[in-house]
Formats: structure tokens, C-alpha cells, sequence
């Protein structure tokens, strides 16, 4: 079946600096990728997404290249801020699925 | 516009004792989607409900849990005889049509004593 792979965490950086979160996924067909964003006490929110290979998704400064050929959907961000301080989710969609795959989060904490 | 909404967002019970999680979608969206995440775990899907209808529910243990979403009033996630490991986040989202954003509520905590 389908599944997603991300870094474990906790991920501790200092303010305004450069930010990769590994994510791998296995899926059959051709996915729809996304990154999630839970801050402490909310339910998740969309970050970006990408749909078709070689596609790119940005938001809030964070971006995310869909690589089929290594079947990969990394997180990435310049110059982070406390602000970023999260749990960040990896998922797919398969096709003709209903339900999103998630990995199982990596906590981001970022000092000033 | 309010976003989704769950409640309780804490719910302790103990073992045998059933737990019902409400999630009221946001307005206009008729898709619901539950998920439970597990201690260090991921989220997982459980079930997909529209209107009246259950679409998906592969991810649904086989006894003791339902769900439903009448065609008035929220989703609810019901848990008959409670055992410790269905301690967990549970999560509802929303959307209006299938391919669209989700939206996510804040979850409801089940601890079961």
C-alpha cells in the first residue's frame, strides 16, 4: 500500500536558518504530494502542494519539489523564523483514493 | 465563516465505556474525512463520509467503531467499549468537493483510563 517517510524528530535550528525536511513516499500511479503544518494547539493546515512530477510548491517561504524519480517531496525553507516552530506532516494522495496518507511528523523547533 | 469544529476537544473515559466525537464540517462542505493519530505515529484515515453515506471506511477498526453523518447535525465518531489503545488524537476535515483543500479541525483527545 501506499506510505510516507519523513525525518524523525525533534528538528532544533537557530532563527534564519536553512530548513530541509526529508520525505520519500511508495505509492502505485501517480500521487498528489502535500506538506502539513500543526501548530501547537490547532488542527492541521495546508502548507503547499504538488501534483504532477517536477512541480513545485511554495507558501509562507517554504518550498517543495515533487522528484519522481527519487520519489521524493523534501520540505525546504531559506531563512526560518520561531514563528515556524511546528509539526510538519508529509502525504500523498493516490489516485482514486479518498483518504490522505500521512507520515508520522517531524517537530520543528526553532530558537531565537 | 468557522472553521471545522470537534468537541470535546478532551475526552477521558474508561475501559468499557463508549465515546462519541463530534465534528461539525465547515459550511457548505459535505465531504468528512476522521483520522487517528497514534502516539508517535502518523495520522491515519479512517473513514470518508458524505451526506448520509459512508464512501470509505478501510481504515475503520472492524468492531466497536462507526461513524455516521446525518443528513442534519455533525459527523459523529463513535467508540463502543473503550479500551487503552484507542487513546489517541482524533481528527475530523472537511471539504466540498472530493479533490479539494482539506480543512482540519483541532482534534479531540481521547484518554482512556
Amino acid at each position: 500500500g501506499d506510505s510516507v517517510t519523513q525525518m524523525e524528530g525533534p528538528v532544533t535550528l537557530s532563527e534564519e536558518a536553512f530548513l530541509t525536511i526529508n520525505c520519500t513516499y511508495t505509492a502505485t500511479g501517480y500521487p498528489s504530494l502535500f506538506w502539513y503544518v500543526q501548530y501547537p494547539g490547532e488542527g492541521l493546515q495546508l502548507l503547499l502542494k504538488a501534483t504532477k512530477a517536477d512541480d513545485k510548491g511554495s507558501n509562507k517561504g517554504f518550498e517543495a519539489t515533487y522528484r519522481k524519480e527519487t520519489t521524493s517531496f523534501h520540505l525546504e525553507k531559506g531563512s526560518v523564523q520561531v514563528s515556524d516552530s511546528a509539526v510538519y506532516f508529509c502525504a500523498l494522495r493516490g489516485g482514486g483514493a479518498d483518504g490522505l496518507t500521512f507520515g508520522k511528523g517531524t517537530h520543528l523547533i526553532i530558537q531565537p | 465563516n468557522a472553521g471545522v469544529m470537534q468537541n470535546p476537544r478532551h475526552l477521558v473515559r474508561r475501559r468499557g465505556q463508549e465515546a462519541r466525537l463530534r465534528c461539525s464540517p465547515m459550511k457548505g462542505h459535505s465531504h468528512v474525512y476522521w483520522y487517528r493519530q497514534l502516539p508517535e505515529e502518523g495520522l491515519k484515515f479512517m473513514v470518508y463520509l458524505q451526506k448520509e453515506n459512508i464512501i470509505d471506511e478501510s481504515g475503520m477498526p472492524k468492531e466497536r467503531f462507526s461513524a455516521e453523518f446525518p443528513k442534519e447535525g455533525p459527523s459523529i465518531l463513535r467508540i463502543q467499549q473503550v479500551v487503552r489503545g484507542d487513546s489517541a488524537a482524533y481528527f475530523c476535515a472537511s471539504t466540498r468537493e472530493t479533490d479539494e483543500k482539506l480543512f482540519f479541525g483541532s482534534g479531540t483527545q481521547l484518554s482512556v483510563l
